[in-house]
């Protein structure tokens, strides 16, 4: 149980278009989802923090314009990197709690912009 | 300014060793220590979690130790395996006060030699 699936796995845009990344909690339904960036051979940083039908809260330094976080419903989350350019180059993470404390970590996006 | 600082930065141990990663955190509103364990191109996977009312914690080959006073844990893994090569991340989080997001400390690389 506690899965947690990402899509696309990896997707390679041309700059200046926008990227979908889908989080899904596969068998369990998530109030709050967070999504990270990870950079290479570095640790995770908490982009945004989603909760189920409100506004997400961002990090500081995170342009809430550029990075559009949907918590639909208790099963899905969206992180939409709007006009994308080569330094959005990264792997972006969600994670999903299933209570106050345990999160569980989706696979990862790999996102090149060429 | 980081408020979970894990250490070594980098281990190596012989098939059957004994690694130990330690994390020291500043934050006594903490009380919830997740480690995770991360593949390359993979989303972290929790591994083992302690909450702050006991001082050690095992599951399988992985233990936490807690020290409350010192405000550390550690990570240790016993009979340790060349499939257990990865990148440990240690966290925190306050979860009693609601869901909060998880620090991570910056990573351990853990290469175990056969």
């Amino acid at each position: 149980g506690a899965v947690v699936s990402q899509h696309p796995s990896r997707v390679i845009c041309k700059s200046g278009t926008s990227v979908k990344i889908e989080c899904r909690s596969l068998d369990f339904q998530a109030t709050t989802m967070f999504w990270y960036r990870q950079f290479p051979k570095k640790s995770l940083m908490l982009m945004a923090t989603s909760n189920e039908g409100s506004k997400a809260t961002y990090e500081q330094g995170v342009e809430k314009d550029k990075f559009l976080i949907n918590h639909a419903s208790l099963t899905l989350s969206t992180l939409t990197v709007t006009s994308a350019h080569p330094e959005d180059s990264s792997f972006y993470i969600c994670s999903a709690s299933t209570s106050a404390d345990t999160q569980y970590f989706g696979p990862g996006t790999r996102l090149t912009v060429l | 300014q980081q408020q979970v600082k894990q250490s070594p930065q980098s281990l190596i141990v012989q098939k059957g060793g004994i690694p130990i990663i330690n994390c020291a955190y500043e934050n006594t509103a903490f009380d919830y220590f997740p480690w995770y364990q991360q593949f390359p191109g993979k989303g972290p996977a929790l591994l083992i979690a302690i909450r702050p009312d006991v001082s050690e914690k095992k599951e399988g080959r992985f233990t936490i130790s807690f020290n409350k006073s010192a405000k550390q844990f550690s990570l240790h893994i016993m009979d340790s395996q060349p499939g257990d090569s990865a990148t440990y991340f240690c966290a925190a989080s306050t979860v009693n006060s609601g869901n909060t997001p998880l620090v991570f400390g910056k990573g351990t690389r853990l290469s175990v030699i056969a």
